[in-house]
């Protein structure tokens, strides 16, 4: 079945680091990807949805310039953390939507960002 | 605002006994509504669906139920199985397969535990 590969799976780093977290559509062409973040014990929050070609929309509340968001590819989207800080810790999960599927998304096993 | 919500954080039941799971929605205009398992560090599995046409959905040990008077889903998954351990999500999302789904709103997700 489709399959959509979330890299990395975890990441610790420092304040003030940038981290990028890529998320591919492995055996289907993605136009649209969403990205997630989920704090402990509460729900997913769409954070993005990331169009193949074009600006990403981004849901209210979330920092554009925070989270960089870029779809160059029908099989690869990227989010960039800027100059994380510890309060941008959490698990942060991709989804893909494949046109040709009866679900509406395919999710990425998620990225544990831990920022010290 | 909550459109999505699951009111029970937790729910313990027995190996061998059904589980139930629940989930209000608030949004006339959803259409199509999902179940995910998530086990932690991992995204969601998907589980089961059901359209808006339908009342009920069958798939195995798992069976959806919908009524769209009350705006209640719920997940019955019969005989429980340890395995089924997990943090269930309900999703709602307007439009359908044929016609593009929107976003998927999650609920705050269910803690079940089915002990031996």
């Amino acid at each position: 079945g489709a399959v959509v590969s979330q890299h990395p799976s975890r990441v610790i780093c420092k304040s003030g680091t940038s981290v990028k977290i890529e998320c591919r559509s492995l055996d289907f062409q993605a136009t649209t990807m969403f990205w997630y973040r989920q704090f402990p014990k509460k729900s997913l929050m769409l954070m993005a949805t990331s169009n193949e070609g074009s600006k990403a929309t981004y849901e209210q509340g979330v920092e554009k310039d925070k989270f960089l968001i870029n779809h160059a590819s029908l099989t690869l989207s990227t989010l960039t953390v800027t100059s994380a800080h510890p309060e941008d810790s959490s698990f942060y999960i991709c989804s893909a939507r494949d046109s040709q599927a009866r679900q509406p998304q395919h999710f990425g096993d998620g990225t544990r960002l831990s920022i010290l | 605002d909550q459109q999505v919500k699951q009111n029970s954080p937790s729910l313990s039941v027995q190996e061998g006994r059904i589980s139930i799971l629940n989930c209000d929605y608030t949004n006339s205009m959803f259409d199509y509504f999902l179940w995910y398992k998530k086990y932690p560090a991992e995204g969601p599995t998907f589980l089961i669906s059901i359209s808006s046409i339908k009342d009920k959905n069958e798939d195995g040990r798992f069976t959806v139920f919908l009524n769209k008077s009350a705006k209640h889903l719920s997940l019955h998954i019969v005989p429980s199985q340890p395995g089924d351990s997990a943090v269930y999500f309900c999703a709602a999302t307007p439009g359908t397969w044929r016609t593009s789904y929107g976003k998927l709103t999650f609920g705050q997700g269910t803690i079940l535990t089915v002990h031996p």
